[in-house]
C-alpha cells in the first residue's frame, strides 16, 4: 500500500515569515494530492489540492508543489498569521482502491 | 446544512461493551470512510466503502465493522469494545478518489 511521510513533525514561525511543510509518497501510482488544516478539536478540512498532471498551485498565501519524479509535495503558506496555527495533513491517493493515506501531521505555530 | 454529520458526538462506554456510530452524507457522493485518529493525531484509514466494494485496511481488527444501508449512510459498529479503542472517529465521504474527502465532525469515544 501506500505510504505518505510528513516533515517536519511540528514547526513554529513568526507573524509574517513562511512556512513549508514537505510530504513523500511512496506509490507512483498516486495521481490527487490533498492538503487539511485542522484545527483544535474540529474536524480535517481541505485548503488545497493538486493533482498529477500539474507541479504548482496557488490560492492566495497558499500554493503546494509536486515533483512526480522524486514523488514529493509541498505545503508553502507566505506572510503567516495566528489563524494559520492549526495541524496540516498531507494526503495521496489514486484513481483505484478508493482510499486516501494520511502523512503524521504538522503541528504549525504562529507566534505573534 | 451540515454535509458529513455523525452522531453522537461524545460516546463514553466500559470495556466490553458494543456501540455503534452512524454516519449520514447528503452530498450524493460515491464513497464513505471511516478514520480512526489517535491521541498522537495520526489520520488512520479503517474502511472506505462504495456501492460495489468494501476495502478493509487489514490492521483493523474484525470487532469493527461497517454497516451500509444506503448509499448515503455508513454506520461502524463496534464489538467488545477495548480501551485502546478510544479515539476519535471521523466519517467522510468523496466522489471517487480523485476529489476531496469531506469530514464530519467526528466522534470522541472514551472506553474506560
Amino acid at each position: 500500500g501506500e505510504n505518505v511521510e510528513q516533515h517536519p513533525s511540528t514547526l513554529s514561525v513568526q507573524e509574517g515569515d513562511s512556512a513549508v511543510i514537505k510530504c513523500t509518497y511512496s506509490d507512483s501510482a498516486s495521481n490527487y494530492f490533498p492538503w487539511y488544516k485542522q484545527e483544535l478539536g474540529k474536524r480535517p478540512q481541505l485548503i488545497i489540492d493538486i493533482r498529477s498532471n500539474v507541479g504548482e498551485k496557488k490560492d492566495q498565501r497558499i500554493a503546494v508543489t509536486l515533483n512526480k519524479t522524486a514523488k514529493h509535495f509541498s505545503l508553502h503558506i507566505t506572510e503567516t498569521q495566528p489563524e494559520d496555527s492549526a495541524v496540516y495533513f498531507c494526503a495521496a491517493s489514486k484513481t483505484t482502491g478508493n482510499q486516501f493515506y494520511f502523512g503524521t501531521g504538522t503541528s504549525l505555530t504562529v507566534i505573534p | 446544512d451540515t454535509a458529513v454529520s455523525q452522531t453522537p458526538k461524545y460516546l463514553v462506554t466500559q470495556m466490553g461493551n458494543d456501540k455503534s456510530i452512524k454516519c449520514e452524507q447528503n452530498l450524493g457522493h460515491d464513497t464513505m470512510y471511516w478514520y480512526k485518529q489517535d491521541s498522537k493525531k495520526f489520520l488512520k484509514i479503517m474502511f472506505s466503502y462504495n456501492n460495489k466494494e468494501l476495502i478493509i485496511n487489514e490492521t483493523v481488527p474484525n470487532r469493527f465493522s461497517p454497516k451500509s444501508p444506503d448509499k448515503a449512510h455508513l454506520n461502524l459498529h463496534i464489538n467488545s469494545l477495548e480501551l485502546g479503542d478510544s479515539a476519535v472517529y471521523f466519517c467522510a465521504s468523496s466522489q471517487g478518489s480523485k476529489s476531496p474527502l469531506h469530514f464530519g465532525n467526528g466522534t470522541r469515544l472514551t472506553v474506560t
